[in-house]
């Protein structure tokens, strides 16, 4: 079974610049989550889809992150305009059942 | 917001040691999950735990959900060098909403060979 795809690995960008990031969940998946993981912490949700639905958005920062989840299957973060505190892991992740998250390997942010 | 309090942050035991970490907070959860997270990849998914009181094992990692609902725990027996690694702990709260996981800040497993 294929595992939860993230592009690309790694984006090095300026501040006040914008980036996207890109997630394909495993096949079946209803459920998809971005999580935001700083350096030395734990991850932490931004935004939490049920197929094309937004479930929890709480924690995204509305005014420079948004996330769409088009047809129910892939999914992509933006933020706009950058800032240095963005510098971050941003890590997808999808579901069967909703808690037993499966993680991808995430795409390293580094905002110059 | 709700936070879980992980510990130890780091440990560093000797191959073939038995390992203990655990994971606390002041709410209830109704789920506790254990991951696993090296270098560059993303956390894996170690253990499940739905019911207050459940033990739970997978090879040579056993986790325990506290009756409290406020505490869980995982133990590594007779540890190898693979184990080196980033151990965190998530919950969902209860009264959130479902999928809602907090994570632990984690523990930083290195194995003396």
């Amino acid at each position: 079974e294929a595992g939860v795809a993230q592009s690309p690995r790694y984006k090095i960008i300026e501040k006040r610049q914008s980036v996207a990031f890109w997630c394909n969940p495993i096949s079946g998946h209803a459920t998809l989550y971005w999580y935001q993981q700083i350096l030395g912490q734990g991850p932490k949700l931004l935004i939490q889809f049920q197929n094309n639905g937004v479930v929890d958005d709480s924690q995204l920062p509305k005014d420079r992150f948004s996330a769409e989840r088009l047809k129910g299957v892939d999914s992509t973060l933006k933020i706009q305009p950058a800032k240095l505190e963005d510098s971050a892991v941003y890590l997808c992740a999808s579901s069967l059942w909703v808690t037993e998250a499966f993680f991808g390997q995430g795409t390293r942010l580094t905002v110059v | 917001g709700q936070q879980l309090n992980q510990s130890p942050q780091s440990m560093f035991i000797q191959e073939g040691e038995d390992v203990s970490m655990n994971c606390t907070s002041s709410s209830i959860f109704n789920t506790w999950l254990w991951y696993k997270q090296d270098p560059g990849e993303g956390p894996v998914l170690l253990i499940a735990l739905y019911k207050a009181g459940e033990l739970t094992s997978n090879g040579r990692l056993t986790a325990q959900f506290g009756i409290t609902r406020k505490d869980s725990f995982l133990n590594i027996s007779a540890s190898i060098p693979s184990d080196v690694g980033i151990y965190f702990c998530a919950g969902n709260p209860y009264g959130g909403s479902q999928g809602n996981l907090i994570f632990g800040k984690g523990t930083k497993l290195s194995v003396k060979p």
